[in-house]
């Protein structure tokens, strides 16, 4: 089966611009999952997706930065405006439910980079 | 919430030897623990699992234990090969299908 597509894998911009990534977990995974990664620490959850509606978004920092999954399929994960703390590889992962325990797939992810 | 700790940060070993990490956690409620490898430039990629129903599960040359008494787990890679050099996490869980991640332990296996 395919893997997690996630695009951009690069991108850098300024502090203050604006950036979106996708991701487009394994068909049939009823749950999605963005990760913020630093460079040496583990992945932190940001938000949960139990197919088009948010299970938890304690950890996402609402002020700037947003996620949806309009249709359950698809997810977008958006930062307004970008601080330089931002710059960290952002995974998105899938599993098939979200009840239990199931084994989440992830991503090859996104390097953010913020100057 | 969950506190996941894991130990060392980096780890060095000959090709052939063996390699154990170690993970603490702080919910006694916690009942799965994954272990992930993570390559450069990739997502992580799970390599091995265990319920706390079990206190020890093997994978050919992987292995993790478990102790819910001390609330530890620990990742054991035997014979090891130059392509486990990566970086592995463990994770415990919270509610639903979250986990914590532990920082990560880089490890490299030396020809």
């Amino acid at each position: 089966e395919a893997g997690v597509a996630q695009s951009p894998r690069y991108k850098i911009i300024e502090k203050r611009q604006s950036v979106a990534f996708w991701c487009n977990p394994i068909s049939g995974h009823a749950t999605l999952y963005w990760y913020q990664q630093i460079l040496g620490q583990g992945p932190k959850l940001l938000i949960q997706f139990q197919n088009n509606g948010v299970v938890d978004d304690s950890q996402l920092p609402k002020d700037r930065f947003s996620a949806e999954r309009l249709k359950g399929v698809d997810s977008t994960l958006k930062i307004q405006p970008a601080k330089l703390e931002d710059s960290a590889v952002y995974l998105c992962a899938s599993s098939r439910t979200g009840w239990g325990h199931n084994e989440q797939f992830f991503g090859p992810g996104t390097r953010l980079t913020v100057l | 919430g969950e506190n996941v700790e894991q130990h060392p940060s980096t780890l060095s070993v000959q090709e052939g030897d063996s390699a154990v990490i170690k993970c603490t956690y702080s919910d006694s409620a916690s009942n799965y623990f994954p272990w992930y490898k993570q390559e450069l430039g990739k997502g992580p990629q799970l390599i091995i699992d265990i319920r706390s129903n079990v206190g020890e599960k093997k994978d050919q040359r992987i292995a993790v234990t478990l102790n819910k008494t001390a609330k530890h787990f620990s990742l054991h890679i035997t014979e090891t090969q130059p392509e486990d050099s990566a970086v592995y996490f463990c994770a415990a869980p919270a509610e639903g299908n979250q986990f914590y991640f532990g920082t990560g332990t880089s490890l490299t296996v030396i020809p």
